[in-house]
């Protein structure tokens, strides 16, 4: 079974300064990783995905992640946040094609950006 | 291509009534999820379909929650009868296979009194 931890609950930081989210996963098989963002009163959206290849992944608004398999981690960072980058974040993992394809997700981590 | 459809986005119950959340898939995604997102929490999976079929259901309360997925396409939750602890959002999420991501609804906000 797979599981994810979400090791902060809520991130408050300035406008323009750096952030990371931190995510880490247990899992007995290989993994598929994902980030996903939540608006108020609004559904899941896909941030940024490692299903393969390189294990830097970005998305088009500025996010990267980074899957280290040897730390089990799956990290969010943005090298300058937005007011609208305000939501909470959810980290997620499947198992990998053939062995399962439950999408478990963590508990979250508000990120909560001040001008 | 259009979204995942839920209905209704609003719902206020008494305790102990019942009540059905529908979703609509994305066409062609063969994978069905429902999950409850209680306040401050993250989504925990309740059940998953493959186009008719039952996946994981480990976490549904199957002595009141029932769902059902006819024909590999829509999908219907219910709960009868419903607790207080009931009150979440519960959201719908479809996916091509079981292994890709997951497309979300906008869920439906249930409030239990």
């Amino acid at each position: 079974a797979q599981s994810v931890t979400q090791l902060d609950s809520q991130v408050p930081v300035f406008e323009e300064a750096p952030v990371e989210l931190r995510c880490n996963y247990s899992s007995s098989v290989s993994v598929y990783l994902f980030w996903y963002v939540q608006y108020p009163n609004q559904g899941l959206q896909l941030l940024l995905k490692y299903l393969s290849g390189s294990t830097l992944v970005k998305s088009i608004n500025g996010f990267e992640a980074e899957f280290n398999k040897s730390q089990t981690s799956f990290h969010l960072r943005k090298p300058s946040v937005h007011i609208s980058d305000t939501a909470e974040y959810f980290c997620a993992v499947s198992a990998r094609y053939n062995q399962g394809g439950k999408l478990i997700f963590g508990q979250g981590t508000e990120l909560s950006v001040k001008p | 291509e259009a979204g995942v459809a839920q209905s209704p986005r609003y719902k206020i119950i008494e305790k102990r009534q019942s009540v059905a959340f529908w979703c609509n898939p994305i066409s062609g995604h063969a994978t069905l999820y429902w999950y409850q997102q209680i306040l401050g929490q993250g989504p925990k999976l309740l059940i998953q379909f493959q186009n008719n079929g039952v996946v994981d259901d480990s976490q549904l309360p199957k002595d009141r929650f029932s769902a059902e997925r006819l024909k590999g396409v829509d999908s219907t939750l219910k709960i009868q009868p419903a607790k207080l602890e009931d009150s979440a959002v519960y959201l719908c999420a479809s996916s091509p296979t079981q292994w890709s991501e997951a497309f979300f609804g906008q869920g439906t906000r249930l409030t239990v009194v």
